[in-house]
């Protein structure tokens, strides 16, 4: 059964500051998606990284992908507060149903 | 917005009932998604239909059901519910079938059962 970690699943930081949510899982996978969801509302696509080595970046946020390691990063180049939000990372499993795995979700709140 | 479509927004019912959620994909898309959001269970994936076939089961309960028409649109047929099927659903569509691109997610639909 695939497994998605993520973690911190709780992080409060202020404003100017870098810092970077961890996403591991537990099979072999080179699908691996980011998205953002602000209370109450639905899931936005941030990232979707498909190869070992993947990179991209928008705005203050870049994701990261290690096919090997297994293991995504999701960071933060200083924060503002309306990055403020829970971040989920989830995989695509590879000859598995093609519906993602997701992680708990890390719940970010930047303050000013 | 998405481009994806959910409707009701909110439903409120009773233990025992059956409710239908609907769903209408992005332009062009031919995949449909469904799942489902609850703060024990995090969010799961339940069921994928791709051009009117199923084609992927997640941790769809026997009392849940779906399909999706000939004009795409899909709905979610959840009966028999239980206080623990309080939940928000949502509803995601892509073009192709095996993954390896953005699922969009709808607006959700918030379920209380009481």
């Amino acid at each position: 059964e695939l497994k998605v970690e993520q973690n911190p699943l709780f992080l409060s930081m202020q404003e100017g500051k870098n810092y970077t949510i961890y996403c591991n899982y537990s099979t072999t996978s080179d699908r691996l998606y980011w998205y953002r969801q602000d209370p109450g509302k639905s899931l936005e696509s941030l990232f979707v990284l498909l190869s070992n080595g993947a990179v991209k970046q928008e705005g203050r946020l870049m994701a990261s992908l290690d096919t090997k390691a297994r293991l995504s990063t999701l960071h933060i180049t200083a924060a503002v507060h309306d990055l403020s939000a829970t971040y989920f990372c989830a995989v695509d499993e590879v000859g598995g149903a093609d519906g993602l795995t997701f992680g708990k979700g890390t719940h970010l709140i930047i303050q000013p | 917005d998405s481009g994806v479509t959910q409707t009701p927004k909110h439903l409120i019912t009773a233990t025992g009932q059956r409710v239908t959620l609907r769903c209408s994909p992005r332009s062009g898309d031919l995949s449909v998604y469904w799942y489902q959001q609850s703060l024990d269970q995090g969010l799961q994936f339940l069921i994928q239909y791709y051009n009117g076939e199923e084609r992927a089961k997640g941790n769809i309960l026997e009392r849940f059901s779906a399909q999706q028409f000939p004009d795409l649109h899909s709905e979610l047929n959840l009966s028999s519910l239980e206080l623990g099927d309080s939940a928000l659903y949502f509803c995601a569509s892509s073009k192709r079938p095996q993954g390896q691109e953005t699922q969009y997610f709808g607006p959700g639909t918030r379920l209380l059962v009481l």
